[in-house]
């Protein structure tokens, strides 16, 4: 059964560096989705994608947050100057298409920043 | 904004029991409804969903209903397993940022041999 997938699986990285998070949704999927959750806490939305823009973003999803999918497979999660508190699992989903079609979420990247 | 509340936070039963969960939604517009369960380190997995267009929905020892008009739906997992302790989280969509996932704050269920 097709997965989505998710590397690293962990990152470690200074305050103010660059982190790029990756992602291969499942392949006949059109709608893309990044989610993170601090630490004990709950999933949270961070941005949706589709059509090669996005389509939606919450409020943590500031100027230090891109999104992009440079080519048919991949979608990443850029984030440009790391915080103490970007520290959590960034989960990766993607749905094929209809309102109410199921988003299957992939293993999670564990992002650490020192 | 859109949000979804959920209870209990912890749950303990003895094997054999059963466990309800219950959460509440508020956007109006919501219309899926999926559950997940995740555990420690582990991505969340749909073990159910519910439509809006439906009341209640088994899959052999777990079910889901859902009641539109109060704005509630629930977790019904009968002869609990060991294996059934994990976080469950549910979730409602949202009728903007193509249907992003507003999740509840999760409830820790754990199954006492």
């Amino acid at each position: 059964e097709p997965e989505v997938t998710q590397t690293p699986s962990h990152q470690v990285t200074q305050m103010g560096q660059e982190v790029i998070l990756r992602c291969v949704p499942i392949s006949n999927h059109l709608y893309f989705y990044w989610y993170r959750q601090i630490l004990g806490q709950k999933v949270e939305f961070l941005v949706s994608f589709y059509n090669n823009e996005i389509s939606e973003k919450s409020e943590i999803f500031d100027d230090q947050f891109s999104v992009e999918r440079p080519d048919g497979s991949n979608f990443t999660l850029k984030i440009r100057s790391t915080k103490l508190e970007d520290s959590a699992m960034y989960f990766c989903a993607s749905k094929v298409a209809g309102p109410t079609d199921t988003q299957y979420f992939g293993p999670g990247t564990r992002l650490t920043v020192l | 904004g859109e949000n979804v509340e959920q209870h209990p936070s912890t749950l303990s039963v003895q094997e054999g029991d059963s466990a309800v969960i219950k959460c509440t939604y508020s956007d109006s517009a919501s219309n899926y409804f999926p559950w997940y369960k995740q555990e420690l380190g582990k991505r969340p997995q749909l073990i159910i969903d519910i439509r809006s267009n439906v009341g209640e929905k088994k899959d052999q020892r777990i079910a889901v209903t859902l009641n539109k008009t109060a704005k509630h739906f629930s977790l019904h997992i009968t002869e609990t397993q060991p294996e059934d302790s994990a976080v469950y989280f549910c979730a409602a969509t949202a009728n903007t940022g193509f249907q992003k996932l507003v999740f509840g704050t999760g409830t820790r269920l754990l199954v006492s041999p």
